[in-house]
């Protein structure tokens, strides 16, 4: 089947606008990862899902970040009052398990800029 | 927690000849996996090749080979008869057996010369 889609794959907004990115994970993957990566820097770890739950949010920087998984597939980040510090490249991937290899499939990556 | 150490911002290397990336990493887990990821400008993560870190025998994916020191917590990739498809950035990541998120280096830019 597909790959792992995201959307939009730039984003343009101004400072203090909300924004929302959305990852179709490979179908039947039940584990989804969302990962930040800087201009210049390796991905980093924002959070991750099992099913619809967050099983793990502790990389989110702060409160303006969200992310919901409602039924278990698609995924949206939500981030709200952006900031200039935000720009990035956000990365989601998924895997057919969460723990052992649990290969992790990417997608091409929303590339967020804030003014 | 476990970090990963990418030492070469930059490497270069002729077609058709052999290039190794440099990483190393730390780790309290006595289990856990170690990756190297290739970043095209397209920005999409591929998977070149991983290693479970309780074997003992260096994995190999064709042209691609790793060097894995468990000791010294090393963890090189070796691309043989490089291609200038090869031309990307590449990570190295680590990943505990029992975890799910994986930990990046800095990434190494390799360009590949006709």
């Amino acid at each position: 089947g597909a790959g792992v889609s995201q959307t939009p794959s730039n984003k343009v907004t101004e400072k203090g606008k909300y924004v929302e990115l959305r990852c179709d994970p490979i179908s039947g993957h039940t584990a989804l990862y969302w990962y930040r990566q800087s201009l210049g820097q390796g991905p980093e770890f924002l959070i991750y899902f099992q099913g619809t739950g967050a099983a793990d949010d502790s990389g989110l920087p702060n409160d303006r970040f969200f992310a919901v998984r409602p039924e278990g597939s698609v995924s949206t980040l939500k981030i709200q009052r952006t900031e200039r510090g935000d720009s990035a490249v956000y990365l989601c991937a998924s895997s057919q398990r969460l723990a052992g290899v649990g290969e992790q499939f990417f997608g091409p990556g929303t590339r967020l800029t804030v003014l | 927690a476990q970090t990963v150490t990418q030492s070469q911002p930059e490497m270069s290397v002729q077609e058709a000849e052999t290039v190794t990336l440099s990483c190393t990493y730390d780790t309290s887990e006595s289990d856990y996996y170690l990756f190297w990821y290739k970043q095209p400008p397209s920005r999409q993560m591929i998977l070149v090749i991983r290693q479970e870190a309780y074997k003992q025998q260096n994995a190999t994916e064709n042209r691609f080979s790793v060097n894995f020191q468990k000791a010294a917590k090393s963890f090189s990739l070796k691309i043989s008869d490089s291609q200038l498809g090869d031309a990307a950035m590449y990570f190295c990541a680590t990943k505990e057996t029992s975890g799910s998120r994986l930990t990046f280096g800095e990434g190494t830019q390799l360009t590949v010369n006709p």
